[in-house]
């Protein structure tokens, strides 16, 4: 079974406008942490935000912000005033085990393309 | 500072050929990732290093894959008698802290064609 779940393939935003990108997650642990990644067509995968599921408050970063619902294990990125720039494919992924997430690999979803029209 | 580097940024080789795929992480970074990425999908965990031994390499798909990192520090993974569906982009990865939000640091990647 996945384990992140990324169900919009592609997305289009107009610039200036907000945008959410979905994310869905499957684990028995309590602890554990989500990640968004950015990828570019340069290929480098460029970090975002985290959130550490024992975490009350959505996380914030800039621009970008985590919608966390913890009951319906979503963990949705949310974009505020998008840009050109921010035209990339958007991964989020998770880590299991240790306090929050702190041990182990990233498990990644199959990603989001957006599209920032002008 | 420099950031991940990897090298070569592409590489062509034949069915049956070695590789070898070479990761120089963040100077001071004690941990080292190793991820897939094929196309249109997420990356893929092979093999986590903290300083010199492999912590965890569940992801490796077959013995045909290794990796080492003998001084800590810049890694190598390598792939013996490629196969056409070992093509991908192979990523590294590197981090410092082991806190919840410990930051791993993409390299740019390096673009593996089997012919």
């Amino acid at each position: 079974a996945q384990k992140i779940t990324q169900t919009q393939p592609g997305m289009f935003v107009q610039e200036k406008e907000a945008v959410t990108l979905d994310c869905t997650y499957d684990t028995s642990d309590q602890s554990y942490g989500l990640f968004w990644y950015k990828q570019p067509s340069s290929g480098e995968m460029i970090f975002l935000i985290y959130q550490g599921s024992y975490d009350e408050q959505n996380a914030t970063e800039g621009r970008y912000s985590l919608n966390f619902q913890k009951a319906r294990k979503s963990a949705n990125l949310v974009i505020s005033a998008s840009q050109l720039g921010d035209s990339a494919m958007y991964f989020c992924a998770m880590r299991e085990g240790g306090y929050g997430g702190s041990q182990g690999n990233l498990i990644f979803g199959k990603g989001t393309k957006l599209s920032v029209k002008p | 500072g420099a950031g991940v580097s990897q090298t070569p940024s592409n590489k062509v080789t034949e069915k049956g050929k070695y590789v070898e795929l070479r990761c120089d992480p963040i100077s001071g970074h004690t941990a080292l990732y190793w991820y897939r990425q094929s196309l249109g999908q997420g990356p893929e965990f092979l093999i986590y290093f903290q300083g010199t031994g492999a912590a965890d390499d569940s992801g490796l798909p077959n013995d045909r894959f290794f990796a080492v990192r003998p001084e800590g520090s810049v890694s190598t993974l390598k792939i013996q008698r490629t196969e056409r569906g070992d093509s991908a982009v192979y990523l590294c990865a590197s981090s410092f802290s082991r806190g919840p939000q410990e930051t791993q640091y993409f390299g740019p990647g390096t673009r593996l064609l089997v012919l």
